[in-house]
């Protein structure tokens, strides 16, 4: 099994701010089937970012995803208010894993 | 625009089992296969299994192999999750998530449901 670490394991920044989140892997995701997602408080997640770099539809063009192999990161290039959440990698080449998450609370 | 509408929330006894629906609307169900995945609370998210409605065949993740039933009604653009031998630990939210295509594996989930919560008390 793939086991996906996330760190920081919070991050506290304010709006307006850049927000570089981690993902390592285990081992390598092939063919980057690595996606990100966004939960807030009572809501299913809320997909991002797939493919490790590829936009979901509908996601604003703060959010970009990079990486392969075993590392991965997501950034968001300025904090909006609505951002404030945590955030869930996930693997997706051998069967599923997600990490633990990072959540991005504000400072 | 596609959405995935549950079923409410339940309460279990410790040794029984509860099924969860997850009906389809706005795409093309038999096209895309569904997974479950929980979320205990506080907790992050485990993939329990999925279908692929069109052929019916299931996967499940080895952790819930013969505890997990994942089935589908293409009639009814419903895809289920049964859980059995319930016991504390499976206190969870369980969301229904479809894949973007028709094969359970190397897919990411674009559409989620809105979740069940699932106590098991005695």
């Amino acid at each position: 099994e793939i086991v996906l670490t996330q760190s920081p394991g919070t991050l506290s920044l304010s709006p307006g701010e850049r927000a570089t989140l981690s993902c390592r892997a285990s081992q390598s995701v092939s063919s980057s089937y690595l996606a990100w997602y966004q939960q807030k408080p009572g809501q299913a997640p809320r997909l991002l970012i797939y493919g490790a770099s590829s936009r979901a539809t509908g996601i604003p063009d703060r959010f970009s995803g990079s990486g392969s192999g075993t590392d991965f990161t997501l950034t968001i290039s300025r904090l909006e208010p609505e951002d404030f959440a945590v955030y869930y990698c996930q693997q997706y080449g051998s069967l599923f894993t997600f990490g633990p998450g990072t959540k991005v609370d504000i400072k | 625009q596609v959405q995935l509408v549950q079923s409410g929330a339940e309460v279990k006894k410790p040794g029984s089992s509860v099924k969860v629906s997850c009906k389809a609307s706005g795409g093309t169900f038999s096209s895309y296969a569904i997974s479950w995945v929980r979320q205990a609370p506080g907790q992050g998210l485990e993939w329990m299994g999925g279908i692929i409605p069109i052929f019916g065949t299931a996967n499940y993740a080895q952790k819930f192999q013969g505890r997990v039933t994942i089935t589908a009604d293409e009639s009814t653009s419903t895809a289920y999750m049964e859980l059995s031998s319930l016991r504390s630990e499976d206190t969870a939210v369980y969301y229904c998530a479809r894949a973007n295509g028709t094969t359970v594996i190397r897919r990411y989930f674009d559409y989620w449901g809105q979740g069940t919560l699932v106590t098991v008390s005695s």
